[in-house]
């Protein structure tokens, strides 16, 4: 167990919509971090929050947002959903200096 | 971060030690050594990490060479529930709320046999 929790596991939904998806990272981590992973792009850096403040943006596409609470849980939002949009999502958090990333178990999304 | 070049699979019998390389002959002088695993679309999990010198834990154990331009990843007595794929990652050490992103490669299969 990594600590670090993601919900739903699960998502199914259809083109066009818009879903969100959850994290609460490890006690203490101020960094939350969102990587997707489909089947021929691997695993992607998203997007970096630090403490409530966004700190990078790696690949993620204008259809997409997050934030993240005064309490460090974060929400990636993904908008007018495409066919395309279908891989696990997995945030992941980190401590002090030159601590690991710690995985959660993923959210996988599935567009119908 | 300095690239990577990992073989893209590997086996290796239940109970033997599996050694897993790396070759990141580009690296810089403050970047560190990360390995994680992803078994089958689980989360990746985190191993083990180091910047000069060889690091132990419960988990593997990994050998850096002097150089730096390389290192190997042991585990070292490999179970059926060690077959996953293993990442290499080489990046910078972070401070405060620096950024840290991971960036992944395709990694190793590590398939151990019964």
């Amino acid at each position: 167990d990594s600590g670090v929790t993601q919900t739903p596991k699960h998502l199914i939904t259809a083109t066009g919509q818009r879903v969100t998806l959850r994290c609460s990272p490890r006690s203490g981590d101020l960094s939350v971090y969102w990587y997707q992973q489909s089947l021929d792009q691997g695993l992607q850096f998203l997007i970096h929050y630090y403490n409530g403040e966004e700190r990078a943006k790696g690949n993620i596409l204008e259809r997409f947002s997050a934030q993240q609470f005064p309490d460090l849980h974060s929400e990636l939002n993904l908008s007018s959903l495409e066919l395309g949009d279908s891989a696990l999502y997995f945030c992941a958090s980190s401590g002090g200096t030159n601590q690991p990333q710690h995985f959660g178990d993923g959210t996988r999304l599935s567009i119908l | 971060d300095a690239k990577t070049t990992q073989p893209p699979s590997m086996d290796c019998a239940e109970g033997r030690a599996a050694n897993l390389p790396c070759n990141h002959s580009t690296i810089s002088g403050n970047e560190y050594v990360y390995w994680y695993r992803q078994i089958h679309s689980q989360g990746p999990q985190y191993i083990i990490h180091g910047l000069k010198n060889n690091e132990t834990n419960e988990m593997a154990s990994l050998i850096i060479t002097e150089d730096r331009k390389s290192s190997t990843l042991i585990l070292p007595h490999a179970t059926l529930r060690d077959t996953a794929v293993y990442y290499c990652i080489v990046r910078v050490g972070n401070s405060g709320g620096s950024n840290y992103k991971l960036t992944f490669g395709k990694g190793t299969l590590l398939t151990v046999n019964p």
